[in-house]
């Protein structure tokens, strides 16, 4: 089964400036996705980008984008020129074909005017 | 992407009463349904997974006499909390996976805005 870890529990950015946010991960398998979700103070939740694991080609969707390392087994979230919008908690999910979303415990990102 | 709906948005209940919560795909046939609960500034915690017509699958843990789950449509999934006490309160957010239009991408699920439970 896949497990997903988030380590940083809290994060600050300066608005205007970039932040990344850790994830790693671990499963046997060798076809699964990533995903980073957002989770604003409305509580929808809301994907932000994906990850395919056989794309070597890391993901990115306008400032967002990620550090993929299939090897170490690690998925970190680049957010360049951060917004207040921005602020939200995020959580790293993984999937392995046909089971469930396995999420990590989230971590707090607070954007500073 | 594809729209999850749940009604109600927010609940407030008394103590030994029952709530249904409904969890609805407007644009696409939600093969598979997920009920997932999340307590304040934590996680979501998947409860129970649901495909149409058949019988829910429960997490370790999950009582599936307290939690029912019923999948009856493509396109609904209802959560019913049994006498349902305090310990209940919680947030309770459905997602849906489909296998049609724009929901058939990539496994992906979507998620409903939630609905908060508060039993006094």
């Amino acid at each position: 089964a896949q497990t997903v870890t988030q380590s940083q529990p809290e994060m600050s950015v300066q608005e205007a400036e970039t932040v990344t946010l850790s994830c790693t991960y671990d499963t046997s398998e060798s076809d699964y996705y990533l995903f980073w979700y957002k989770q604003p103070p409305s509580r929808q939740m809301i994907l932000v980008i994906r990850q395919e694991a056989y794309k070597q080609q890391n993901a990115t969707e306008n400032r967002f984008s990620v550090n993929f390392q299939k090897a170490a087994k690690s998925f970190s979230l680049k957010i360049s020129d951060s917004q207040l919008g921005d602020a939200a908690m995020y959580f790293c999910a993984g999937l392995e074909y046909g089971n469930k979303l396995v999420f990590g415990a989230g971590t707090i990102l607070r954007v500073k005017s | 992407g594809a729209v999850v709906s749940q009604h109600p948005s927010w609940v407030i209940c008394k103590s030994g009463t029952s709530v249904k919560i409904e969890c609805r795909s407007l644009d696409f046939q939600a093969t598979t349904m997920f009920w997932y609960r999340q307590f304040p500034k934590q996680s979501l915690m998947l409860m129970a997974t649901s495909n149409e017509g058949s019988k829910a699958t429960y997490e370790q843990g999950v009582e599936k006499d307290k939690f029912l789950i019923n999948h009856a449509s493509l396109t609904l999934s209802t959560l019913t909390v049994t006498s349902a006490h305090p310990e209940d309160s919680s947030f309770y957010i459905c997602s849906a996976r489909g296998t049609s239009g724009r929901a058939a991408v990539l496994d992906e699920q979507f998620f409903g805005p939630g609905t908060r439970l508060t039993v006094l």
